[in-house]
């Protein structure tokens, strides 16, 4: 079964911290994306990566970067946590063309 | 520019039919998808129409699509307490595109 793995289900940070999100897919995807969602604004884009080492912004990009050193890992990075940050990050992943994603189960990200 | 809208909620009665619909605007779309998201958890793939087609079925689930009207719905017959969750249109805007345009998510209620 095709999977795409998220390091945490839930996460507790302190403002001011750097936080890492991790994505993992067994897929062999060229494209993988990373999302926040958070209620009545949907899913918004955050970064993704048609290809290693490439990463393109997507709506929402500020106060996030983004590492993807291998084509399987993809890697969210929160440079200066804020209480604004608070929410559920999902990631994705999908083969070149239109084959829709294949998401992870997300995490919970509480920045306190 | 793309845009996908939903309405935000839908209440049923188990055993009834449900109908969650989309429209989007750009008319080049290739794919269009319908993705559950159930509480707490990422989404999931539930069915998908390429935009030559008018109709798929698959099971309980029929997807409809009006071209000129730029607009799909998701039928979900004979809805049962586990279809309670929420339901996201999405599409793939213009030919050679495979970055999805999501909707906000229809967030649907079944009433036992």
């Amino acid at each position: 079964d095709v999977k795409v793995t998220q390091s945490s289900r839930y996460l507790v940070k302190r403002t001011g911290e750097k936080v890492f999100l991790e994505c993992v897919q067994d897929m062999d995807h060229e494209n993988m994306f990373w999302y926040r969602q958070d209620p009545g604004l949907g899913l918004r884009l955050i970064y993704f990566s048609y290809d290693v080492k490439m990463k393109e912004k997507g709506d929402i990009p500020e106060g996030y970067s983004v590492s993807r050193e291998k084509k399987e890992r993809f890697s969210l990075i929160l440079e200066s946590a804020s209480t604004n940050q608070t929410s559920m990050y999902l990631c994705a992943s999908s083969p070149r063309g239109a084959d829709g994603y294949t998401f992870g189960s997300g995490t919970r990200l509480t920045v306190v | 520019g793309e845009d996908v809208e939903q309405s935000l909620f839908l209440s049923v009665r188990e055993g009834d039919s449900s109908v969650i619909n989309c429209t989007y605007t750009d008319s080049s779309s290739t794919y269009l998808y319908w993705y559950k998201q159930e509480p707490g958890a990422g989404l999931q793939l539930l069915t998908y129409i390429f935009s030559n087609m008018d109709m798929k079925q698959d099971q309980r689930l029929t997807v409809l699509l009006n071209k000129k009207d730029k607009h799909l719905s998701l039928r979900i017959a004979d809805t049962q307490t586990g279809d309670s969750a929420i339901y996201f249109c999405a599409e793939v805007p213009g030919a050679g595109s495979y970055q999805l345009t999501f909707g906000k998510g229809t967030k649907l209620s079944v009433i036992p």
